[in-house]
This record gives structure tokens, sequence and C-alpha cells, in this order.
């Protein structure tokens, strides 16, 4: 099965701050790739699809980039509500595993 | 209004079953691919199982297979999980999410959850 990794495993950050997640994958998914916010308490929520599409109703300060087995989530103006573990996610084939989640707070 | 609400969950003692419940409203379920993803106490978030829109292609992860079963009533629009020979490790909220396809893709809506103890 493909593994998935994510670095850093947490970060702090100033508001305003532009941050980014990458996502690494064993072997290569093409762009069948998805990220996830979960916010403290809450349900995840898709933010990112096929790499790099942004989900409806997500903010455009988030943004995906990558194929094939290295992958970026990138916050480009870190907000308080932005406060979350944020994972990332294959979808070519069964098993849809998850990244190990990276936990993101502010300084 | 698009929802997906998980019931079912409880404690449950070591080698019992149970059975989670996911009802869907607001979507035609029967066009939809629907996952189980687990998320134990803590820690992250795990797969458990997909079931295509159809019900006639059924994927589990490795950590559940021939323990869990995945199946859906589409009338009922529900979707269902079968857990047998529960262990501590099944310990997890367990939320059912819906696929955006019809066959293993991004997962787009999610339950709130339910929580699943497994403890003597």
């Amino acid at each position: 099965d493909i593994q998935m990794t994510q670095s850093p495993s947490s970060l702090s950050a100033s508001v305003g701050d532009r941050v980014t997640i990458t996502c690494r994958a064993s072997q290569g998914l093409g762009n069948n790739l998805a990220w996830y916010q979960q916010r403290p308490g809450t349900v995840p929520k898709l933010l990112i699809y096929a790499a790099s599409t942004l989900q409806s109703g997500v903010p455009s300060r988030f943004s995906g980039s990558g194929s094939g087995t290295v992958f970026t989530l990138t916050i480009s103006s870190l907000q308080p509500e932005d406060v979350a573990t944020y994972y990332c996610q294959k979808y070519n084939s069964a098993p849809f595993t998850f990244g190990p989640g990276t936990k993101v707070d502010i300084k | 209004q698009v929802q997906l609400v998980e019931s079912g969950g409880g404690v449950v003692q070591p080698g019992r079953s149970l059975r989670l419940s996911c009802t869907t409203s607001g979507f035609t379920f029967s066009r939809y691919g629907m996952h189980w993803v687990r998320q134990p106490p803590g820690k992250g978030l795990e797969w458990v199982a997909l079931i295509w829109y159809d019900g006639t292609n059924k994927y589990y992860a490795d950590s559940v297979k021939g323990r869990f079963t995945i199946s859906r009533d589409s009338p009922k629009n529900t979707l269902y999980l079968q857990m047998n020979s529960l262990t501590a490790e099944d310990t997890a909220v367990y939320y059912c999410a819906r696929d955006a396809s019809f066959s293993g893709d991004r997962f787009d809506l999610w339950g709130l959850g339910t929580l699943v103890t497994v403890s003597s």
C-alpha cells in the first residue's frame, strides 16, 4: 500500500505569515490528492482536491500544488481561524490513506 | 439541507458487536459512494471502508477486514457499518463521509461522528 507522510508534524507561525505544509506519497498518485482541515473539536472539512483545486467556499489564501509523489498546501497569510490540523489524503484507489497530520498554531 | 447523521455508537465490551448507521438527507444518496472514517481520541484520521453508489463493490482497511461490513439501504438513504469482534484499538469517533463521485474520490461531506468505546 502507498504510505503518506507530512512535514512538519506541527508548526507555530504569526498572523499574516506564509505557511507551507508538505505531503509525500511512497508511490505516484498523479494528482489524486486532497487536503482537509480539522479545527479543534470539529469535523474534517475538504479544502483542496485534485492537488490544486479549491473546494467551493474555501478562502483563496489556501492553495495546493504538486503531482506524483510530492504535494504542498500553502496558506498565504495565516489567520487566527486557520488554527487546525491539516491532513493530506490519497484517493486514486483504496485504501484512501490519510497523512498523519500537521498541527498549525498561532505564535 | 444536505447532511449526514451518524448513530449507534456507545460503550461495548471487547469481542462484542455494534452496528453504526448514517442517515443522509438533502442529496440523491443512490448516486454517491460512501465511506466510513474513524479517529481515535487525540489521534489522526483512518479510512475504514468504502461502498460504491450501487453497493456492488466494497473496500476495507486491512485493520478491519474480515471483522467490519459496510452496507447501504438506498430506499432508506442510510449507510451502515457492522462491527464484529471489537477490540480496544477500535475505540474512536466514527464518521461517515460522502464520496464526491460514485466509486472513490475526495470526501466532500462529513457527518458529526459517533463515538465508539470498546472497554470492559
